[in-house]
């Protein structure tokens, strides 16, 4: 089982629909969590830190499930400027860093 | 503007030869790392650094090459054993490897592809 798993995609979404994604993790030790967004041929920037009693910036939300290793990032009223590939990143104990595959998304007018 | 400053940001190899991919950061950053990203897959971790003058292999450091000797540099060499060098090349760093909740920052990368 690999260490970071996140959905596979691709999601493609009208605009304004709410999207969910799924990211689980291995390690019952990991210490803390990140949503970053990666636009095409760039660098991954942060979106946002993840706490244990969910945290929301906007119209992004995002939510930690220590018992069942589990991370979520819910985007409402999606704009074409969310399209991207939404990395989920999980650090250890250990200050090991762990980045998952990524979901894409496409927001559609 | 405090940052990561990656060159260049593309760069070609010819078969057999060595190239160095220059990473700075004025961040006052003790931790560095390096990862290679290919298309469609996730990031993967080549080395990384907690201090100057220390660094450590992740999980592909086969082929490849660092040296820490400012804070503010972390130079990484591909080499020519490396025989799938063509890929997306990432700088990061943190105020330190130890820094629990602070996220890494990234460089806008380097594009290396062979003759």
């Amino acid at each position: 089982r690999k260490e970071v798993e996140q959905d596979p995609g691709p999601f493609n979404v009208p605009e304004g629909a709410t999207v969910a994604f799924n990211c689980t993790y291995s390690n019952s030790a990991s210490q803390s969590f990140f949503w970053y967004r990666q636009d095409c041929r760039k660098e991954p920037k942060l979106l946002m830190s993840v706490y244990s009693s969910g945290n929301e910036d906007g119209r992004f939300t995002a939510q930690l499930n220590r018992a069942s290793q589990y991370i979520s990032l819910l985007i409402r009223d999606s704009k074409l400027s969310d399209s991207a590939t939404y990395l989920c990143v999980v650090k250890t104990s250990y200050d090991k860093v762990i980045f998952g595959p990524g979901t894409s998304l496409s927001v559609i007018p | 503007d405090g940052g990561i400053t990656q060159s260049p940001k593309y760069l070609f190899r010819k078969e057999g030869q060595n190239v160095t991919l220059s990473c700075e950061q004025n961040l006052n950053h003790d931790a560095m790392y390096w990862y290679r990203q290919d298309p469609g897959q996730g990031l993967r971790l080549i080395y990384y650094s907690q201090i100057v003058n220390d660094f450590q292999k992740g999980d592909i450091a086969e082929g490849y090459s660092v040296s820490r000797e400012k804070k503010e540099s972390f130079p990484l060499t591909v080499t020519s054993a490396q025989k799938n060098p063509t890929a997306f090349y990432l700088c990061a760093s943190s105020p330190s490897y130890d820094s629990g909740y602070q996220p890494q920052h990234f460089g806008d990368g380097t594009r290396l592809s062979i003759l």
